[in-house]
């Protein structure tokens, strides 16, 4: 089923620690985003890119990095977790730059950081 | 700074019983207005976009609308499966393709 896949599906880290959240789509779209989910904030857009090759900073990119090295690959790392970023995280694809036909999103990764 | 506020935050209904949910939204020039659809535990699925004033869009019981500062969604005689939370965005002309959220409406259907 095309789609994206997100791993892992949850996980609780200890603060300090080191995270990578992966992300692949097999629909061979563009664009790719990662974006958090708070209660009461919504969803907020850490990084995105808009092709194989290139990145950029969302909303709230502080304490995230990414990478696109291919297509389909946009994985999210946390490089140093602390508690503020347990939250609920969605990789995302369009299949323009503009994202006018709508985004498709992953399950998620509910992420706990104590 | 782009801004988009959804109403109610919750909203009831009964089954059959159809309503509207409301976004209201500053934007420096639209691009585009989203709705997307988000069930629990799920990551959001995508319904419409309304790219100008005027412009309607529907999908089975779902019906958007948009104006110059506000978007509906209009659900006619819902069922209990359209229970979700409903979420707008909307993306500017301005600067980069990222879209801005609202915090989403939540409704739940009662048979």
């Amino acid at each position: 089923i095309a789609g994206i896949t997100q791993a892992p599906t949850s996980q609780i880290l200890a603060a300090g620690r080191r995270m990578t959240l992966r992300c692949t789509q097999d629909m061979r779209h563009n664009a790719m985003y990662w974006y958090r989910q708070d209660l009461g904030l919504g969803l907020r857009l850490i990084h995105y890119s808009n092709t194989a090759g290139t990145t950029g900073k969302g909303e709230v990119p502080d304490g995230y990095s990414v990478s696109r090295a291919n297509t389909d690959d946009f994985p999210l790392t946390l490089a140093s977790a602390v508690p503020s970023q347990t939250s609920v995280y969605f990789c995302a694809s369009s299949d323009s730059g503009t994202g006018l036909n709508g985004y498709t999103f992953g399950s998620g990764t509910r992420l706990t950081v104590v | 700074e782009d801004q988009v506020t959804q109403s109610p935050e919750a909203l009831r209904l009964q089954e059959g019983e159809s309503s509207s949910l409301n976004c209201s939204y500053t934007v420096s020039g639209l691009r585009g207005l989203f709705w997307y659809r988000q069930d629990p535990g799920k990551g959001p699925e995508f319904l419409f976009t309304l790219y100008s004033a005027g412009e309607e869009k529907e999908k089975e019981r779902l019906k958007a609308t948009l104006t110059k500062k506000e978007s509906f969604l209009h659900i006619t005689a819902p069922k209990p499966e359209d229970s979700a939370t409903y979420l707008c965005a909307v993306q500017s002309g301005a600067g980069s393709y990222q879209l801005t959220f609202g915090k989403g409406t939540k409704l739940s259907v009662i048979p």
